[in-house]
């Protein structure tokens, strides 16, 4: 059974930076990219960008890129996410999803709660 | 790269069918056939209801069926139920990037 398990909630003050991870099981991690997604209080879903395991390739969206920094272990069978110069308006839920195919994003992380508050 | 716009919110009666809307561009939706839609329940991670247009994930119930028309794809629910009341977000490929639909809210009344 794939399962896709995130770290815990962090609080960060604006500047920092905070790293979630994503450790998955159930499935070969090599084959199936990771999708970061991310969720603001009482707003919709925003996606962040995706990696590519087998060979570290990654794209992410214009509003991130020069923020947002996508990373895996192989031996691990983890993904992370590190989101840099954080802001109050960064305050959200982040999810990891594995993708199935184009934009199908079968199995997700439980979500991580990052804070940004001075 | 702007969100997909969906209507706020719809509502139907149990049993009812509704059809929520996610209008796109020529470089989205109108592109290809990679549309999802994704449900979510409150606190809750979403889920893929719908992928490549009209295909249904293994578990999801036939009454869930999606299409597409130029740049807008559509999500029908058909003999609404209550546990169909949620939030629902399409999705779609965009060449270069993936974009979420402002997501619709579902009332079952």
């Amino acid at each position: 059974q794939v399962h896709l398990v995130q770290s815990g909630a962090e609080v960060k003050k604006p500047g920092a930076s905070v790293r979630v991870s994503c450790k998955t099981s159930g499935y070969t991690f090599t084959v199936h990219h990771v999708h970061w997604v991310r969720q603001a209080p009482g707003q919709g879903l925003e996606w962040m960008g995706w990696i590519d395991p087998s060979n570290g390739d990654r794209n992410s969206a214009q509003n991130f890129r020069d923020r947002v920094t996508m990373t895996t272990d192989t031996s691990m069978s983890t993904a992370y996410m590190e989101l840099s110069r954080l802001r109050s308006d960064d305050t959200a839920v982040y999810y990891c999803a594995r993708a199935g195919g184009m934009v199908l994003l079968d199995c997700w992380g439980q979500g991580t709660l990052v804070t940004v508050s001075s | 790269q702007s969100a997909l716009t969906q209507p706020r919110s719809v509502s139907g009666s149990p049993g009812q069918s509704v059809t929520i809307s996610c209008t796109g561009t020529s470089s989205d939706i109108g592109a290809y056939n990679f549309v999802s839609w994704y449900q979510q329940h409150p606190g809750k991670a979403p889920k893929v209801m719908i992928y490549d247009v009209n295909k249904r994930p293994s578990g999801v119930p036939d009454r869930f069926s999606g299409s597409k028309s130029g740049n807008t794809a559509s999500l029908t629910i058909s003999g609404l139920r209550a546990e169909d009341e949620a939030d629902y977000y399409c999705c779609s490929y965009a060449g270069t990037h993936d974009v979420f639909g402002t997501g619709t809210e579902v009332t079952v009344l």
